[in-house]
């Protein structure tokens, strides 16, 4: 089966810092990947459409500047939290389709805590 | 726009039992995907089951299947002789083809008890 691989799994930042999480489609190349975040004990929120070679399509109130996504190649895309807040702490986890309409394809997520 | 509701923010069931979880969605567009997800503490999103739009019966997954009344817009989760195991959040989502995006309802969270 497809497998999407996201490191870290956990992390821990102090306040200011920047941090960046990988999203990799092991098996198979990714035309599109999506970034959700995911407050304690709440939704999965979408954050960003992204595919290969252009830019990322944000949700509305979604600050760009601050969530950084870059979709490099067909199986990595990274989205960098800069300058990190303890409100950015959160699970975010990435999903990622092979071609339009087909499965989505979860990673097993990444918990960040900001200091 | 569209919308996922699920109404039950926790449920109990015996372990053995059946129970059912709700999901109601709203959207004008014809042709979009229902899903279900089971999401335990480690976090991983585990995919259950599938229904389309224009698909004519009911999905079914081993224990799951997904009671689908199109003109109620429902979607509804049924888990036939509940394990400890099923002890999770499930989330009921949609995906839209126009769009591709993956929209999740708030999740009910299932409790198995002996």
């Amino acid at each position: 089966g497809a497998v999407v691989s996201q490191h870290p799994s956990r992390v821990i930042c102090k306040s200011g810092t920047s941090v960046k999480i990988e999203c990799r489609s092991l098996d198979f190349q990714a035309t599109t990947m999506f970034w959700y975040r995911q407050f304690p004990k709440k939704s999965l929120m979408l954050m960003a459409t992204s595919n290969e070679g252009s830019k990322a399509t944000y949700e509305q109130g979604v600050e760009k500047d601050k969530f950084l996504i870059n979709h490099a190649s067909l199986t990595l895309s990274t989205l960098t939290v800069t300058s990190a807040h303890p409100e950015d702490s959160s699970f975010y986890i990435c999903s990622a389709v092979k071609e339009p309409r087909s499965p989505l394809h979860f990673g097993n997520g990444t918990r960040l805590t900001v200091t | 726009a569209q919308k996922i509701t699920q109404t039950q923010p926790g449920m109990f069931v015996q372990e053995k039992e059946a129970v059912t979880l709700d999901c109601t969605y709203d959207t004008s567009d014809p042709s979009y995907g229902l899903f279900w997800y089971k999401q335990p503490s480690s976090g991983e999103m585990i995919f259950l089951i599938y229904q389309g739009s224009y698909d004519q019966q009911n999905a079914t997954e081993g224990r799951y299947s997904l009671n689908f009344q199109k003109a109620r817009k429902s979607a509804n989760l049924v888990i036939s002789a509940s394990q400890l195991g099923d002890s999770a959040m499930y989330f009921c989502a949609m995906r839209v083809y126009n769009t591709d995006k993956l929209i999740f309802g708030t999740g009910t969270r299932l409790q198995v008890f002996p």
